[in-house]
């Protein structure tokens, strides 16, 4: 069974700070790794998809990591700004007969103090 | 492009009651999925289907039905409402599950608490 582990599960810096996320997972036969963003009482918003055959992604501020063989991700956010304060969550999405069962890790809040 | 609707946002049922969660995308999506999220449990996959006609359970299916007789409607229905079931559901699609570049969309959410 796929297990993801988000750590740590919350994080507060300083606003300009540079920060990294981490998520692993256990299987890594996965057709992609897909970052979100939740606001308190809010839904889910995809920030970044990475492919099992990509190493990286960047959108903005935003970059990415995949590295498959050791079952890691990680999410980079740079300049960090009060408007980065959410949970940050990762899923991995299974290949083949798996592939809607998409796993969640719990989650990492993230603080950004003025 | 209304994305993932989801209605509705707020429910109270007592225990017992039936109800349907509705979900819909207007994206010619094949994979539609529910989730839970509960304090300190994460989202957890309910039930899941990878086309219209094809549905199959996820990790807590008990207590839920659902079907998938459009591609744009997935439903979800609670039998007989426990305090358990009290939660927040999400849906989310992907235009496929088979493919790593789909980005899974999700609505925003149903608030459910049963007394």
């Amino acid at each position: 069974k796929q297990e993801v582990t988000q750590i740590p599960a919350a994080l507060s810096v300083p606003e300009g700070e540079n920060l990294v996320l981490n998520c692993s997972f256990t299987d890594s036969a996965i057709y992609n790794l897909q970052w979100f963003r939740q606001d308190p009482g809010k839904g889910l918003t995809s920030l970044l998809l990475i492919q099992s055959s990509q190493r990286e992604q960047t959108s903005g501020r935003l970059n990415a990591s995949l590295d498959k063989s050791s079952g890691r991700s990680t999410l980079y956010i740079a300049a960090s700004q009060p408007g980065d304060s959410a949970t940050y969550l990762c899923a991995v999405r299974p290949r083949d007969t798996n592939a809607g069962k998409s796993t969640f890790g719990d989650g990492t809040t993230l603080t950004v103090k003025p | 492009n209304a994305g993932v609707t989801q209605t509705p946002k707020f429910q109270v049922l007592k225990t017992g009651q039936s109800m349907t969660l509705q979900c819909a995308q207007d994206m010619n999506h094949e994979y539609m999925s529910w989730y839970r999220q509960d304090p300190g449990m994460g989202l957890r996959l309910i039930h899941y289907s990878v086309g219209a006609g094809i549905t199959d359970q996820g990790e807590v299916p008990n207590g839920y039905n659902v079907s998938r007789s459009t591609t744009e409607d997935f439903p979800l229905r609670l039998l007989s409402a426990a305090p358990s079931q009290t939660s927040v559901y999400f849906c989310a699609s992907s235009y496929s599950a088979f493919s790593g570049a789909n980005v899974l969309t999700f609505g925003a959410g149903s608030r459910l608490t049963v007394l």
